[in-house]
């Protein structure tokens, strides 16, 4: 079974400019994650599909972050413009769905960001 | 809401030493506890996990943590480590009431093995 994949694998830009992230998550995962690691510190949520609709996205900065997953397959996770502050590794997670909700999220490889 | 606390940045350890990676945890309701492990340009995979029931859950690798819920801790564990163990280990939390889905992770262990 092939994993969540993830591209690119880094990337380097400016301030200012802006940058795109795709996520293609396990086949006939309902949920998916994507989450912020900056150096030093753990894996933070920004936001969550189920199928294509948004469950949460309390923590992401919606002045300059966007994430859509059409047809509740594939995801792209967009900056612009891009801040010092966004370099990070920025993981992709899909886990199934269930009533229950207690399912193990699965990791992709991570893209990491340098802002300069 | 919950919180995680690693005190350790980063743990240097002789191969067949054993070693201890330290976490602990906040929260005003029930919880479900995990450990994940990062090995380097790869992405978090899941180690062990405590549900319930027995305190003490193990991974196939050797690792194993223990639920102290009188200390809010739940700390790993390797009685003999081996050179590729080297990686980063993640302890993370959710409540019972949001299930797997709302994971808090800690700030992470760099477990380091030296010959």
């Amino acid at each position: 079974e092939a994993g969540v994949a993830q591209s690119p694998r880094y990337k380097i830009i400016e301030k200012r400019q802006s940058v795109a992230f795709w996520c293609n998550p396990i086949s006939g995962h309902a949920t998916l994650y994507w989450y912020q690691q900056i150096l030093g510190q753990g894996p933070k949520l920004l936001i969550q599909f189920q199928n294509n609709g948004v469950v949460d996205d309390s923590q992401l900065p919606k002045d300059r972050f966007s994430a859509e997953r059409l047809k509740g397959v594939d995801s792209t996770l967009k900056i612009q413009p891009a801040k010092l502050e966004d370099s990070a590794v920025y993981l992709c997670a899909s886990s199934p769905v269930g009533t229950s909700g207690n399912y193990e999220q699965f990791f992709g490889p991570g893209t990491r960001l340098t802002v300069l | 809401a919950q919180s995680v606390t690693q005190l350790d940045s980063q743990v240097p350890v002789f191969e067949e030493a054993p070693v201890e990676l330290r976490c602990n945890y906040s929260s005003s309701v029930s919880v479900y506890l995990f450990w994940y492990v990062q090995y380097p340009n790869q992405g978090l995979q899941l180690l062990l996990k405590y549900l319930s029931g027995s305190t003490l859950v193990e991974s196939i690798n050797g690792f194993e943590a223990e639920f102290n819920k009188s200390q809010t801790s739940f700390h790993l564990r390797k009685p003999s480590v081996h050179i590729s163990d080297t990686a980063e280990y993640f302890c993370a939390v959710s409540s019972m009431n949001t299930g797997f889905q709302k994971l808090v992770f800690g700030t992470g262990t760099r477990l380091l093995v030296s010959p």
